[in-house]
Formats: C-alpha cells, structure tokens, sequence
C-alpha cells in the first residue's frame, strides 16, 4: 500500500494566518491527490482533486500544490471555520489511501 | 442534491457479521460508484471498497475476504457487510459517493458501530 505521511500532525495559527500542510507519498502518485476538511462529529467535506483543482463551493483561500511524492494545503488566510482536522488522500494505486490528519487548532 | 444515509446496529459482537445498509437519496443509484470508509474513533480514514451499480466492486486488500459489498437498485441502496469482527473493527463507518471512483464528494452522516460482547 501507499503510506500517506502528513506534517505536522498539529498546527496551532491564528486567524489570519497563512497555514500550510504537507503531504508526502511514499511512492509517486503522479497529481493523484485529494484534500478534505473533517470538523468534530462530521463527515469529511471535499476540498481540492486532482492535487491542485478547488472543488465548486469551496472558498479560494484553500489552494493545493504538488505532484509525484510532495504535496500542499494552503490556506491563504485562516478564517474561524477552517479550524478543523484535513485529511490527505491518494487515489493513484489501489487501494486507496489517507494520511493520518493534520489537526489545525487556535492559537 | 444526494443524499446519503447510513443505518445498522449499532454494537455487534464478537466474531459476528456487522450490516451496514446506505440509502440514497436525491438522485439514482444507476450510476457512479459507491464507497464505504471508516474511522476508528480518534484515528484517520480507512477505505473499505466500492460498488458499481453493475455490480462490480473493489475493496481494501487489507481486510481480506470479510469484506461483501452489494446493491439492491430496486431500493436504491447498496450495502456493506464485514464478518469475523473484532474490537479493531470499532468504527465510524461512513457510505459515500463520488463523482469519480477515486475520490468522494458526498458523505452519509456517519454510523458508530462497536464491536463488543
């Protein structure tokens, strides 16, 4: 299987803040790479496909960036509802894969 | 809009079948393909498998021949049933649907399922 390593595990930022998380493969995956957004006691919401292609709907301060092994998640400037766990996911090679979250809490 | 909603019991034991049923709604099943996911509680997002409306399914190696996926068109659902569990297959189980086979859109709610005697 392809291992889904995401940095840091917990981020602490302040609204306003730009905030960046990193995704790595442990093989390439080319820019098969999805983000998603998870918030205490929800479903996951559908962020970015394609490693670098917004989902309809979600705001432009999210932005994806990366292909083969390194990945991106940036949010531009953090507002109040982005405080949440994101989620990696490779869809290259079955089966598919997750990274184990990074937690972006207040500061 | 689709809409997903998952159902089942909620605690199983040990060494038995968990059934989980995935109703859709807002749209048909004829179409796209239809995945399960879980979470354990505190943890991250585990692939279960898919299923297209055909019929034809895929799934996590990892969970071996426990793992049945069916569709019943007629319903409008398609269901999950995992065998043999254990403490470790205590979860969120979610059912969910993408535009894509590889990535999901749209998300059920989320049913915890226990495995405990």
């Amino acid at each position: 299987d392809i291992q889904m390593t995401q940095s840091p595990s917990t981020l602490s930022a302040s609204v306003g803040d730009r905030v960046t998380i990193t995704c790595r493969a442990s093989q390439s995956i080319s820019s098969w790479l999805a983000w998603y957004q998870q918030k205490p006691g929800k479903a996951p919401n559908f962020l970015i496909y394609k490693a670098s292609s917004l989902e309809s709907g979600v705001p432009s301060r999210f932005s994806g960036s990366g292909s083969g092994t390194e990945f991106t998640l940036t949010i531009s400037s953090l507002q109040p509802d982005d405080f949440a766990t994101y989620y990696c996911q490779q869809y290259n090679v079955y089966p598919w894969t997750f990274g184990q979250g990074t937690k972006v809490e207040i500061k | 809009q689709v809409q997903l909603q998952e159902s089942g019991p909620g605690l199983v034991k040990p060494s038995e079948t968990l059934s989980l049923t995935c109703s859709v709604s807002g749209g048909s099943i004829s179409s796209y393909y239809w995945s399960w996911i879980r979470q354990p509680p505190g943890k991250g997002l585990e692939w279960i498998g898919y299923i297209y409306y055909t019929g034809s399914t895929n799934h996590n190696p990892s969970l071996k021949s426990r793992v049945t996926i069916s569709v019943d068109t007629s319903k409008n659902q398609f269901s999950l049933n995992l065998s043999s569990v254990t403490a470790a297959d205590t979860a969120v189980y979610y059912c969910a649907r993408g535009d894509n086979v590889e990535f999901f859109q749209h998300w059920g709610q989320g049913t915890l399922v226990t495995v405990s005697s």
